[in-house]
Parts: C-alpha cells; sequence; structure tokens
C-alpha cells in the first residue's frame, strides 16, 4: 500500500527553527509537495522537490531524499503565524497525490 | 499567478436541498480539478478528480449520484451536493491543475456548508 507519514504534532518558541520529516512508501515518485493549511483555510502550497537535495525559499527549505523515501521541512526565525498544519504529499506514478495527515506546529512565544 | 476561487464560500441550508459549488481556475487552464471534503480537524479526504469534458472519477465509498461533478471548461468545475443532509455538512476544497500531469495543485478557499 501506499502510506505517507509525518508527526502528528510539534511545538517550537518563536524564533527558533523547527524541522518537520516526511516519510513516504508509494508506487512511483513524480514528486513531493508541501503545503500550509491554517486552521479554518484551504491548503497554500509551499515547495515541490522532484530531485534529490534542498531546495530554499526564504525562511522555509525543503529537502528531498529519493533513496531514503524521505523529505523534511525546514522553519527558520519562526513567526506566531507560523502556526498551522504542514502537509506533506507525494505524485505517485499516476500522477495522484497521496497525502500526509499532517503535522500541527504549534508556535509558544 | 495560480489563483484558484470558490463559490460561495459558506452556504446554509435546509435538509433535502441541492447545493452548488463552483470552483474557477482564474489566470491559467485546469486540465484537471479535484474536490476534497475535510471534517473539523481530520486530513483532507479526496472526493473526486474531474478532468475536462470527460465524467469524474469518485473515490471508493463516495457516491457519484449525491455529489455530482461537472467540468464544463478548462477553468470551471462544480460540485453539486443533491439531497443534502447534515452529515454532509463539511468542508469542500477544490484544487486545479494545471495542463501538465506532474503540475502543482493550488487550492480554491474552500466552501463551508452547514446542513440544517
Amino acid at each position: 500500500g501506499q502510506n505517507i507519514d509525518q508527526p502528528t504534532e510539534m511545538t517550537a518558541t518563536e524564533g527558533a527553527i523547527v524541522q518537520i520529516n516526511c516519510t513516504y512508501q508509494t508506487s512511483g515518485f513524480n514528486g513531493l509537495f508541501w503545503y500550509q493549511q491554517h486552521a479554518g483555510e484551504a491548503p497554500t502550497f509551499l515547495s515541490y522537490n522532484v530531485l534529490d537535495g534542498l531546495e530554499e525559499k526564504g525562511r522555509f527549505s525543503s529537502f528531498l531524499s529519493r533513496s531514503k523515501g524521505y523529505s523534511y521541512l525546514l522553519l527558520k526565525e519562526l513567526q506566531m503565524k507560523d502556526s498551522a498544519s504542514y502537509l506533506c504529499a507525494v505524485m505517485d506514478s499516476n500522477y495522484q497525490l497521496i497525502w500526509g495527515a499532517g503535522t500541527k506546529l504549534i508556535i509558544k512565544p | 499567478g495560480a489563483v484558484v476561487s470558490q463559490h460561495p464560500s459558506w452556504v446554509i441550508c435546509k435538509s433535502g436541498t441541492s447545493v452548488k459549488i463552483e470552483c474557477r481556475s482564474l489566470d491559467f487552464q485546469a486540465t484537471t480539478m479535484f474536490w476534497y471534503r475535510q471534517f473539523p480537524k481530520q486530513s483532507l479526504m479526496l472526493m473526486a478528480t474531474s478532468n475536462e469534458g470527460s465524467k469524474a472519477t469518485y473515490e471508493q465509498g463516495v457516491e457519484k449520484d449525491k455529489f455530482l461533478i461537472n467540468h464544463a471548461s478548462l477553468t470551471l468545475s462544480t460540485l453539486t451536493v443533491t439531497s443534502a443532509h447534515p452529515e454532509d455538512s463539511s468542508f469542500y476544497i477544490c484544487s486545479a491543475r494545471g495542463l501538465a500531469e506532474q503540475e502543482t495543485q493550488y487550492f480554491g478557499p474552500g466552501t463551508r456548508l452547514l446542513v440544517l
């Protein structure tokens, strides 16, 4: 079967750095996406990785290792507004997105 | 770019009525649109995938006669919840993907449905 694993909840302090991990087992791989979803709102696109390595975009970076079936989202200089759920999704061989359950990130002052 | 709109943003209706939700890609052509449902504090659940000009593909357990999907153009898909009941109350979110299969899905803002 296809499976995406990510922690259910994480807590971090304002101004700090947090890494949200995602491991996956899917039938084929056509890229990995990270989305941010604030409570009561729809997801918004953060990043896309299809090749191994680190993609940096401002305070957010996303890393991929295809051989390990592993990705992480790194958030730097955390702000209170970063409190949200972070969804990991993998596009399989049929170009279907397989969704993780999401990681709820709580930022404390 | 990559803006997706949804209308209405929220709707309250009586049990037994039908509700139509529109999803539009405003600045790109969307060959494929996806309809999701999300209950409070739960994960996104894919309901169906619609391709322009063809019948939608429904996920297991989703009644196609209850959730009618029409993808009439490359910028518009509609979801009609027929004979809505209180258990259909949820957050319905559409997403749209461009012409290439590997392109990113962009989400609309969602529609909150409350069936009384």
